[in-house]
């Protein structure tokens, strides 16, 4: 089956640095990246939507400039929180659908947790 | 109307029973509506899908009822096992849109 990565797993920083995260899509190929934050014991919400190639679109709410996307390549797709605060410790996860099933619902990979201290 | 609302929030069964979460929706243009299974610390992972088309649709111990008229649609579990303890979130696609997921629901399976 279609395999997500997400990389780290699992972050702890001190406040105001910066932290990246990568999402690759292992075995096939995909042009939609989709960013969601989960707060303990709620659902996932849609930060953004990544499209290969081309500027994220992010939902209303999300400060774009806060969390840099970029999907460079048809397998990665990277989250960038820029200056993280303690507010922006929680739970991240990507996922991507397949370019050739474009009315398929999404791959997740296994998320990451992030601790801002 | 872009909402899907999930109950029970919480459910604990028992070793062996049917475990019965249920979903409701507005929008009648989501084309296809999976279940997701997330276990602590992990991301969700697919356990099932239906489209519209179909009234029921069964993978081994998980079944999907779908009402079109309703507007629901359910996921049953049967023989529920403690290993299926997690998260269930049912979520509801348009075409080629984003998910909208439900509010979840935290299943316990007592031994």
């Amino acid at each position: 089956g279609a395999v997500v990565s997400q990389h780290p797993s699992w972050v702890i920083c001190k406040s105001g640095t910066s932290v990246k995260i990568e999402c690759r899509s292992l075995d096939f190929q995909a042009t939609t990246m989709f960013w969601y934050r989960q707060f303990p014991k709620q659902s996932l919400m849609l930060m953004a939507t990544s499209n290969e190639g081309s500027k994220a679109t992010y939902e209303q709410g999300v400060e774009k400039d806060k969390f840099l996307i970029n999907h460079a390549s048809l397998t990665l797709s990277t989250l960038t929180v820029t200056s993280a605060h303690p507010e922006d410790s929680s739970f991240y996860i990507c996922s991507a659908r397949e370019a050739r099933h474009s009315n398929q619902p999404q791959h997740f990979g296994d998320g990451t947790r992030l601790s801002i201290l | 109307q872009q909402q899907v609302k999930q109950s029970p929030q919480s459910l604990i069964v028992q070793k062996g029973g049917i475990s019965i979460i249920n979903c409701a929706y507005e929008n009648t243009a989501f084309d296809y509506f999976p279940w997701y299974q997330q276990f602590p610390g992990k991301g969700p992972a697919l356990l099932i899908a239906i489209r519209p088309d179909v009234s029921e649709k069964k993978e081994g111990r998980f079944t999907i009822s779908f009402n079109k008229s309703a507007k629901q649609f359910s996921l049953h579990i049967m023989d529920s096992q403690p290993g299926d303890s997690a998260t269930y979130f049912c979520a509801a696609l348009q075409g080629a849109q984003k998910l909208v997921f439900g509010q979840g629901t935290r299943l316990t399976i007592n031994p």
